[in-house]
């Protein structure tokens, strides 16, 4: 059974940075492609990023909205999935998925989310 | 920046049926756009309903169907329970490796 399990989360200050982890079983981690979604309190789902398998080098994307702040990674070896967040803003706070593809490659048609954790929320406040 | 469309909220009585939509902004909805739907209700993790338009994930009962109407995804449930009440949100692929949630609809079941 797939399981995927967030860390990290907690209180942040304005400016600061926060780092998440995911650490998944299950499956082969390595083998596929994940990635990070967002829920701010009372708010929808907001996509935020993806890495694809290591077959695939893990090739990387951001939504428009954190690029350049956030950055995805993963230590196959680990298990372990990874989102850094800088100069972290009280817009981010939210809870924290991470989720799994269904593939190793990030393609258009089978770019939906087949696992998802359970979330590790972000609060920024001074 | 592309602007996924949802109802903010919908209702349906047991037993009936209800379609939920998932609109661009900027244009139409394609079966090209794969749309997938998720389903959360408060304080849980999201859950996979449909993929590639129509396509149940694992364990999703008959009763939940993806389609496309019109220039829309759609989703539609028949013969809705009590246990439907959720927030629905569907998701569209961008085409450039990124993707976009739409707003989400509220559905009460009453």
């Amino acid at each position: 059974e797939v399981h995927l399990l967030e860390s990290g989360g907690g209180l942040a200050q304005p400016g600061g940075s926060v780092r998440l982890s995911c650490v998944a079983s299950g499956f082969t981690f390595g083998d596929y492609t994940m990635t990070w979604v967002r829920q701010a309190p009372g708010k929808g789902l907001e996509w935020l990023s993806v890495i694809s398998g290591s077959a695939t080098g893990g090739v990387t994307y951001y939504a428009g909205s954190v690029k350049g702040r956030f950055t995805i990674s993963r230590d196959n070896s680990r298990d372990t999935l990874y989102l850094q967040i800088n100069s972290l803003r009280a817009e981010d706070t939210a809870v924290y998925f991470c989720a799994k593809f269904p593939s190793p490659r990030i393609v258009r048609h089978l770019f939906y989310f087949d696992s998802w954790g359970q979330g590790t929320p972000v609060i920024v406040s001074s | 920046q592309t602007v996924v469309t949802q109802e903010p909220s919908l209702s349906v009585s047991p037993g009936g049926t209800i379609t939920l939509t998932c609109g661009l902004s900027s244009g139409s909805v394609s079966a090209s756009d794969y749309p997938s739907w998720y389903h959360q209700t408060p304080g849980q993790a999201p859950r996979t309903l449909i993929y590639n338009t129509n396509i149940r994930s694992s364990g999703v009962p008959d009763r939940f169907s993806g389609s496309i109407l019109g220039n829309k995804a759609a989703l539609t449930i028949t013969g809705a329970q009590t246990d439907d009440e959720s927030d629905y949100y569907c998701m569209i692929y961008m085409g450039d490796g990124t993707s976009v949630f739409g707003g989400g609809t509220k559905l009460t079941v009453l």
